[in-house]
């Protein structure tokens, strides 16, 4: 079963709204999880890594001010895209590694559709 | 920084053969060598992974090669199936971070 749950799976909305997505690790706790962000038949970018009781790790050309992160408890990250255009529209995927120590493997949440109007 | 390459981006095969992937690195600090599988509108599952200090590995009807020297390594599926057609994708990864590579297209025709 899944091990890394992701909420909610689809959004769409309009431009201007924040959204708030969640990555959340069942059965084990993760100190780090990582957010990416997938185009159509593109591959995965790592867009940040979230430390739990730090501040994130973004990738360069990432906008830290337009994706926020935050990674309020040993199971819960939350990206939050703020004042989002059609541009940010995208599938958001987070991960979670079980084994804290080496980082992997990594286990996928099943992404967010974001679709901003 | 690592960059990673895959190919074919699509591959057909009639069910039951063999399909093959490959993919090469650049970063030759990299130790960690994971193969995913995505179907449409998921994330991606992991389907099996191989560590710098081993050669090969295997898992029923998959299998990843990895030759440090050349700095490539290669997933294999045998006796393929209808299910499992998909996106697959292969990362490289020597601290924490996963760089994947571009993904293959897999069509199993039955």
């Amino acid at each position: 079963g899944a091990v890394v749950s992701q909420h909610p799976s689809r959004v769409i909305c309009k431009s201007g709204t924040s959204v708030k997505i969640e990555c959340r690790s069942l059965d084990f706790q993760a100190t780090t999880m990582f957010w990416y962000r997938q185009f159509p038949k593109q591959s995965l970018m790592l867009m940040a890594t979230s430390n739990e009781g730090s501040k994130a790790t973004y990738e360069q050309g990432v906008e830290k001010d337009k994706f926020l992160i935050n990674h309020a408890s040993l199971t819960l990250s939350t990206l939050t895209v703020t004042s989002a255009h059609p541009e940010d529209s995208s599938f958001y995927i987070c991960s979670a590694p079980r084994d804290p120590v080496s980082n992997q493997p990594q286990h996928f949440g099943d992404g967010t559709r974001l679709s901003i109007l | 920084g690592e960059n990673v390459e895959q190919h074919p981006s699509t591959l057909s095969v009639q069910e039951g053969d063999s399909a093959v992937i490959k993919c090469t690195y650049s970063d030759s600090a990299s130790n960690y060598f994971p193969w995913y599988k995505q179907e449409l509108g998921k994330g991606p599952q992991l389907i099996i992974d191989i560590r710098s200090n081993v050669g090969e590995k295997k898992d029923q009807r998959i299998a990843v090669t990895l030759n440090k020297t050349a700095k490539h390594f290669s997933l294999h599926i045998t006796e393929t199936q209808p299910e499992d057609s998909a996106v697959y994708f292969c990362a490289a990864s020597r601290a924490d971070k996963l760089i994947f590579g571009t993904g293959t297209r897999l069509q199993v025709f039955p």
